[in-house]
């Protein structure tokens, strides 16, 4: 099955500083990736579309110069959370879509990444 | 426009029942549902998906029912059992690439099959 993978699990870092996180299409080609926020029994909020070899397209709401994504290559895209501040704390996960032949349109997650700023 | 809602908000079943839960949608341009499941610090898994030229779709325990005219479709869990303890999400999308492939989710369920 479709396997996507997120590093690392979890992240703990000082106020200030930058944070990278990676995921991986580990069995698949992903020309699309996503990236969503959750918060403690919420739902999933979309922060932004991830193109393989063009620029991100952000939800509405969302600083574009705070969380970077690159998507470098048809297996990885990465978010990065630029200053984080302890409002950035968050359970980030991302998710890649299998173009399937015929119009396919499944969507996996990856495992999650809990990021505490303290 | 873009919304889906969903409910219930919690849902408690005893092991053996049915769980139903429901969604609802607005955008008509809306072709692809997918239900998730998650656990507690994990990321969402697609349990179960359909297109609107079905009506319902069964995969073992789970099945998905559709009503186009009335822009809802629903998730049933048969014989729930403990396991199946969990969040669950049902969400919406157009097929295609891109932007126009992103998840639209409801609010989320959280199930509880009691013993």
């Amino acid at each position: 099955g479709a396997v996507v993978s997120q590093h690392p699990s979890r992240v703990i870092c000082k106020s200030g500083t930058s944070v990278k996180i990676e995921c991986r299409s580990l069995d698949f080609q992903a020309t699309t990736m996503f990236w969503y926020r959750q918060f403690p029994k919420k739902s999933l909020m979309l922060m932004a579309t991830s193109n393989e070899g063009s620029k991100a397209t952000y939800e509405q709401g969302v600083e574009k110069d705070k969380f970077l994504i690159n998507h470098a290559s048809l297996t990885l895209s990465t978010l990065t959370v630029t200053s984080a501040h302890p409002e950035d704390s968050s359970f980030y996960i991302c998710s890649a879509r299998d173009p399937m032949p015929g119009g396919g349109n499944e969507q996996f997650f990856g495992p999650g990444t809990r990021l505490t700023v303290l | 426009q873009q919304q889906v809602k969903q409910s219930p908000q919690s849902l408690i079943v005893q092991k053996g029942g049915i769980s139903i839960i429901n969604c609802a949608y607005e955008n008509t341009a809306f072709d692809y549902f997918p239900w998730y499941q998650q656990f507690p610090g994990k990321g969402p898994a697609l349990l179960i998906a359909i297109r609107p030229d079905v009506s319902e779709k069964k995969e073992g325990r789970f099945t998905i029912s559709f009503n186009k005219s009335a822009k809802q479709f629903s998730l049933h869990i048969m014989d729930s059992q403990p396991g199946d303890s969990a969040t669950y999400f049902c969400a919406a999308s157009m097929v295609g690439t891109g932007t126009a492939s992103k998840l639209t989710f409801g609010t989320g369920t959280r199930l509880q099959v009691t013993l």
